[in-house]
């Protein structure tokens, strides 16, 4: 069965300050899709980035950037020089390669960015 | 705009009385999905559908339905509400056939509250 890992469960940080947040999977699965998606205070979910297993390339977007380590089942995500607005929980997602498709939500992890 | 809207947006409602909550999706997909979201537990599947006419049993399904009679429309009924039933609903949808690893589109979200 697959299941994630956010280890963090809050993250403090002052804004300007980089910092990354990590994620461990399980996966029997020898193709599989993994999803990180952030949930503002506001409620909705924001899509960030998906990957699949396929592809190691590590992936940057403007401050974001995505480690993926399929030889210790890790994905994380690092955020540089943060700001006040990144505050958020952020979810890492395996995708569940059956029928159901569904995304594998963990607890996520909550970062505060302090001014 | 590309959007799944959900309604209502923020419900009150008392123990017993039948609700439905909409999702529509105008981006032609094939697959939606409903998640709940409760402290704690992340968000878990209740249903999901492949296509028209054609659903299936998520994670949580108790106490739920839901219909596809139209690809766009993918309502969740609560034919007799009870408290436990109290949660962050969120629709989502995603054009899985082409890629199982698209973007799953989510909805902005209803909060359900049962007295």
């Amino acid at each position: 069965a697959q299941k994630v890992t956010q280890a963090q469960t809050e993250i403090s940080v002052v804004e300007k300050e980089d910092v990354t947040l990590d994620c461990v999977y399980e996966t029997r699965d020898t193709t599989y899709y993994l999803f990180w998606y952030k949930q503002p205070p506001s409620g909705e979910l924001v899509f960030l980035i998906r990957r699949n297993s396929f592809d190691e390339q590590n992936e940057i977007s403007g401050r974001y950037s995505w480690n993926f380590q399929k030889s210790t089942s890790s994905f994380n995500f690092t955020i540089t020089a943060s700001q006040v607005v990144d505050s958020a929980v952020y979810f890492c997602a395996p995708l569940r390669m059956d029928s159901s498709y569904k995304l594998i939500f963990g607890s996520g992890t909550r970062l505060l960015v302090r001014p | 705009e590309a959007q799944v809207t959900q309604n209502p947006r923020y419900l009150i409602t008392v123990t017993g009385k039948k609700l439905t909550v909409t999702c529509s999706q105008n981006m032609n997909h094939e697959y939606m999905s409903w998640y709940r979201q409760d402290p704690g537990l992340g968000l878990r599947q209740i249903y999901y559908s492949m296509n028209v006419e054609v659903t299936d049993k998520g994670d949580v399904p108790e106490g739920y339905k839901v219909s596809r009679k139209e690809k766009r429309n993918f309502p969740l009924i609560l034919e007799s509400p009870s408290p436990n039933q109290t949660s962050l609903y969120f629709c989502a949808s995603s054009l899985l056939m082409r890629d199982p690893g698209n973007e799953q589109f989510f909805g902005p979200g209803t909060r359900l509250t049962v007295l």
